[in-house]
C-alpha cells in the first residue's frame, strides 16, 4: 500500500507558466517532506523541503506547500522553463524510513 | 569524492548468478539508504544503514537480497539467485545524520542492472 502518491503521472506546461505538482501521503506522522529531481541516466537530485512545523518554504523559483491537515504537499515553479523539464518526485519520512512517490515528469514546452 | 559513488553503473547479467552492488556515501555521511526505481515504478525503499544501529531491513523483498556496510562507510547490495524481475536501478543514498533529524539525503547516480 502506498504511503505517497503522485497521482499524475505526467504534466505539461508552456514556458513561464506556473508548473504545479501535487503529493499525497498517508501517514500523519510523517514529519519531513523532499522533492528530489531526476534526469533520465541520472540519479535524483535534491530540490527543496519543508517540516511539518512549516506550511511553505520557498527558494528561487520553486515553493513547497503543505497542508497537514489534508496530507498534501505541492511544488509550485514559476515560471517555468524548458530546463524544468524531469521526473520529480516527493518524499516523506518519519522514524527511519523516506517514502517516495512514482514520480510525475514534467515537460515544459517552450 | 564529492558525492555519493556507486558501481558499477550498469550490469547486465543472466538469471540465477549473483550480483554485487557497490556504494560508496559521502565522507562522513553516517546514514546510509538503497533504494530500486522499476520501469515506471516510483523508489521502493529496500534497506537503511544508521551508524552502528541495527540495519532497517524492512524494505527488502525476498531473502535473495542482503545488504553490509562495512566499518560504516561503503555498503554492498548483494542479490543472489537473480531474477527477471530483478531488473531495475538501483540507487544508493545518504545523509549526514539519520532522516529522524531532517537532513537530506543524497543520491548516487545508480547501478543499472538487467537481468537476462
Amino acid at each position: 500500500d502506498q504511503q505517497v502518491k503522485q497521482n499524475s503521472p505526467s504534466l505539461s506546461v508552456q514556458e513561464g507558466r506556473i508548473s504545479i505538482l501535487n503529493c499525497d501521503y498517508t501517514n500523519s506522522m510523517f514529519d519531513y517532506f523532499l522533492w528530489y529531481k531526476k534526469y533520465p541516466a541520472e540519479g535524483p537530485t535534491f530540490l527543496i523541503s519543508i517540516s511539518s512545523i512549516k506550511d511553505k518554504n520557498e527558494d528561487g523559483r520553486f515553493t513547497v506547500f503543505l497542508n497537514k491537515s489534508a496530507k498534501h504537499l505541492s511544488l509550485h515553479i514559476v515560471p517555468s522553463q524548458p530546463g524544468d523539464s524531469a521526473v520529480y518526485f516527493c518524499a516523506a519520512g518519519g522514524g527511519n524510513q523516506f517514502y517516495f512517490g512514482t514520480g510525475t515528469s514534467l515537460t515544459v514546452i517552450p | 569524492g564529492a558525492g555519493v559513488s556507486q558501481s558499477p553503473s550498469n550490469k547486465v547479467t543472466e538469471k540465477g548468478k549473483d550480483v554485487e552492488l557497490r556504494c560508496d556515501p559521502i565522507s562522513g555521511h553516517t546514514a546510509l539508504y538503497w533504494y530500486r526505481q522499476s520501469l515506471g515504478q516510483g523508489l521502493e525503499f529496500l534497506i537503511y544503514f544508521q551508524g552502528n544501529s541495527a540495519p532497517d531491513k524492512s524494505g527488502l523483498p525476498s531473502d535473495r537480497f542482503s545488504a553490509e556496510r562495512t566499518g560504516g562507510s561503503v555498503s554492498t547490495l548483494t542479490i543472489q539467485r537473480t531474477q527477471q524481475e530483478d531488473s531495475a536501478v538501483y540507487l544508493c543514498a545518504s545523509s549526514l545524520l539519520g532522516h529522524s533529524s531532517g537532513n537530506t539525503i543524497y543520491f548516487g547516480e545508480g547501478s543499472w542492472l538487467t537481468v537476462v
